[in-house]
């Protein structure tokens, strides 16, 4: 079973920044937060990953809690190609499995 | 450019009627993942190969079956599809199942079943 909780959906105006929170209180030492996306009959892609620190990469910004039992993914200026299914997941440092909850859903509106 | 190809895109099958999905890869990544992905939830692994070594989800039918002939090529069978089994079909590929490796995704194939 996912062990991320999301919100189910958000709105966030075009142009401005879309902070998407997950929750992952139970994740051990070696498993990284990975975030990708599911834009409407597509496959998913990979947006970012981080294990304890802060990462940035052209596409996003991961911050992750200290106690790393949080994180918020950071679209710095959605458009409405960033309308998509957002999915924050526990991978397995051991395995390289990702486990699928149920995501977001962010509707950028112009 | 495209790195995971997955054919067909489309599918449609009848009842009963076994039915394979193809996926390959010009990225020669080692592992390689089939997904299951039902109308409005989220894709469920079924299961992934670690180059031959082939690894089963607990709760992943019978009914799938997965071949590997070589590096780049997966195959998804479904021996007996039902109605419960129509889905997207996603492929997957990451260069190492350990660490840190994101996953690249085809477009997947939709199959019909009726």
């Amino acid at each position: 079973d996912a062990k991320t909780t999301q919100p189910p959906s958000m709105d966030c105006a075009e142009g401005r920044a879309a902070n998407l929170p997950c929750n992952h209180s139970t994740i051990s030492g070696n498993e990284y937060v990975y975030w990708y996306r599911q834009i409407h009959s597509q496959g998913p892609q990979y947006i970012i990953h981080g294990l304890k620190n802060n990462e940035t990469n052209e596409m996003a910004s991961l911050i992750i809690t200290e106690d790393r039992k949080s994180s918020t993914l950071i679209l710095p200026h959605a458009t409405l190609r960033d309308t998509a299914v957002y999915y924050c997941i526990e991978g397995s440092g051991n395995t390289g499995k990702l486990i699928f909850g149920q995501g977001t859903t962010l509707q950028v509106k112009p | 450019d495209a790195m995971v190809i997955q054919n067909p895109r489309y599918q449609v099958t009848q009842f009963g009627k076994p039915v394979t999905l193809s996926c390959s890869q010009t990225l020669n990544h080692n592992v390689m993942y089939w997904y299951q992905q039902k109308s409005s939830q989220a894709p469920k692994l079924l299961f992934h190969y670690y180059d031959k070594d082939f690894n089963n989800e607990a709760d992943t039918p019978d009914n799938f079956q997965s071949r590997r002939p070589n590096t780049s090529f997966c195959f998804l069978d479904i021996r007996s599809p039902g109605l419960g089994d129509a889905a997207m079909y996603l492929c997957a590929t990451s260069r190492d199942g350990r660490g840190a490796n994101e996953q690249f995704f085809g477009p997947g194939t939709r199959l019909t079943v009726l």
